[in-house]
């Protein structure tokens, strides 16, 4: 039973538009969320964190919304370049606070 | 500063045998986890540890999987009498305390023949 999903495999995006990676939780209770990229053959690297008291945290090119009614948070990456062009990881922690939660990933394609 | 080291990078192994993946995690991160990813599958968290101690081991198989975190040297993950089912990438991570983002490493390939 998947606790974190995101239901689009792949993505692709042009050079300078908008990118929209989406992610679903089924447990209310997760109240820390994260994206993470990971590039093949390397381990992922952490991109940006929302809380659940936020609904919304930018850093640079990247913004994730949360929306917890909805059970659902988003990574938007403006203006997507080239090198965006990798595997995104949305991961929520777990009530414990011992582990992330991973979906299986959105693989983001930005053409020039 | 140098990140989370794993190695080998790749690790062949025949069913049956032993499988041990090492981690060094970064200067200064005390806290360690082991993450497992199967073929087109995020990745499942298996273990995370202090030094010299097991804090959650919830994701780990019951039987021929252990993880270890000594006092000295690296994290090692050891995997006993091998399956084909255990191929997959195998990524530690680090972090200097509980609520820090985890720094992962390269992970370690592991093919059971």
């Amino acid at each position: 039973d998947q606790q974190v999903k995101q239901n689009s495999p792949s993505l692709s995006v042009q050079e300078g538009r908008i990118s929209i990676l989406n992610c679903d939780y089924t447990n209310s209770m997760f109240d820390y969320f994260l994206w993470y990229k990971k590039y093949p053959a390397e381990g992922p690297t952490f991109l940006i964190s929302i809380s659940s008291i936020k609904d919304k945290n930018e850093d640079g090119r990247f913004t994730v919304f949360l929306n917890k009614s909805a059970k659902h948070l988003s990574l938007h990456i403006v203006p997507s370049q080239p090198g965006d062009s990798a595997v995104y990881f949305c991961a929520a922690l777990n009530q414990a606070g011992t582990a992330l939660i991973f979906g299986k990933g959105t693989t983001l394609s930005v053409s020039s | 500063n140098a990140g989370v080291m794993q190695n080998p990078r790749h690790l062949v192994r025949r069913r049956g045998q032993e499988a041990r993946l090492r981690c060094s995690p970064m200067k200064g991160h005390s806290h360690v986890y082991w993450y497992r990813q199967l073929p087109e599958e995020g990745l499942k968290f298996m273990v995370y540890l202090q030094k010299e101690n097991i804090i959650d081991e919830s994701g780990m198989p019951k039987e021929r999987f252990s993880a270890e975190f000594p006092k000295e040297g690296p994290s090692i993950l050891r995997i006993q009498q091998v399956v084909r089912g255990d191929s997959a990438a195998y990524f530690c991570a680090s972090s200097p305390d509980k609520n820090s983002p985890l720094h992962f490493g390269n992970g370690t390939r592991l093919t059971v023949t």
